[in-house]
């Protein structure tokens, strides 16, 4: 059965730090990976997601994560914070044949001046 | 292009009546996603449909169910409805059966159940 893990609920960082969202996955099959972020009172809007190929994945706002099979991981990263980027992160994780997507319990990012 | 839409914005309830929920996919998309974020507990799937038919539902009790229309649009019914049922439902589409494929996700029904 697939499963999506969060690190942390909730992460804080200065404005121009280093922001580092952690997911790990369980899944039988090779898995595809997203990551949403939802602002407030928004509902979810596609960061970034994995298929196949190249294991280091950018989307949109800068942000770009790497698939890391054997580590299960697919962390979220972005080098330099903005306040905009305060919002709920969520992590999911799909396979070919679900469709369904299982997402994580999802971190609250929030950006210090 | 129109995203996915939601009716209503928001929702106000008493204990043991019922909530219709409604939500309109992209255009050209036949999959429709029905989810439920309540304080606390993340996102919960809650059903599928596609192509009018129900493919998949989540861990939640009978009296939470849908529909798909001819034109893809989908309703969601929660019937007799209980304090903690309070949450923001969330419709995503996609364009077909296929994992891989991104969800679009609509803005939201806020349900609160006094």
């Amino acid at each position: 059965a697939q499963s999506v893990t969060q690190l942390g609920s909730h992460v804080s960082v200065s404005e121009g730090a280093l922001v580092l969202l952690r997911c790990n996955y369980s899944s039988s099959v090779p898995p595809y990976l997203f990551w949403y972020v939802q602002y407030p009172n928004q509902g979810l809007q596609l960061l970034l997601k994995y298929t196949t190929g190249a294991t280091l994945v950018k989307g949109i706002n800068g942000f770009e994560a790497e698939f890391k099979k054997s580590e299960t991981s697919f962390h979220l990263t972005k080098p330099s914070a903005h306040m905009s980027d305060a919002a709920e992160y969520f992590c999911a994780v799909s396979e070919w044949s679900a469709s369904k997507i299982i997402f994580g319990s999802g971190t609250r990012l929030s950006i210090r001046p | 292009e129109a995203g996915v839409t939601q009716s209503p914005t928001h929702l106000i309830k008493t204990r043991g009546q019922q909530a219709t929920l409604r939500c309109s996919p992209i255009s050209g998309h036949t999959s429709v996603y029905w989810y439920q974020q309540a304080l606390g507990l993340g996102l919960q799937f809650l059903l599928w449909y596609d192509e009018g038919e129900e493919r998949n539902r989540g861990n939640f009790p009978p009296r939470f169910s849908g529909r798909q229309f001819p034109n893809y649009s989908s309703e969601l019914n929660v019937n007799a409805l209980e304090l903690e049922d309070s949450a923001l439902y969330l419709c995503a589409s996609s364009p077909e059966i296929a994992g891989g494929d991104e969800q679009f996700f609509g803005p939201g029904t806020r349900l609160t159940v006094l």
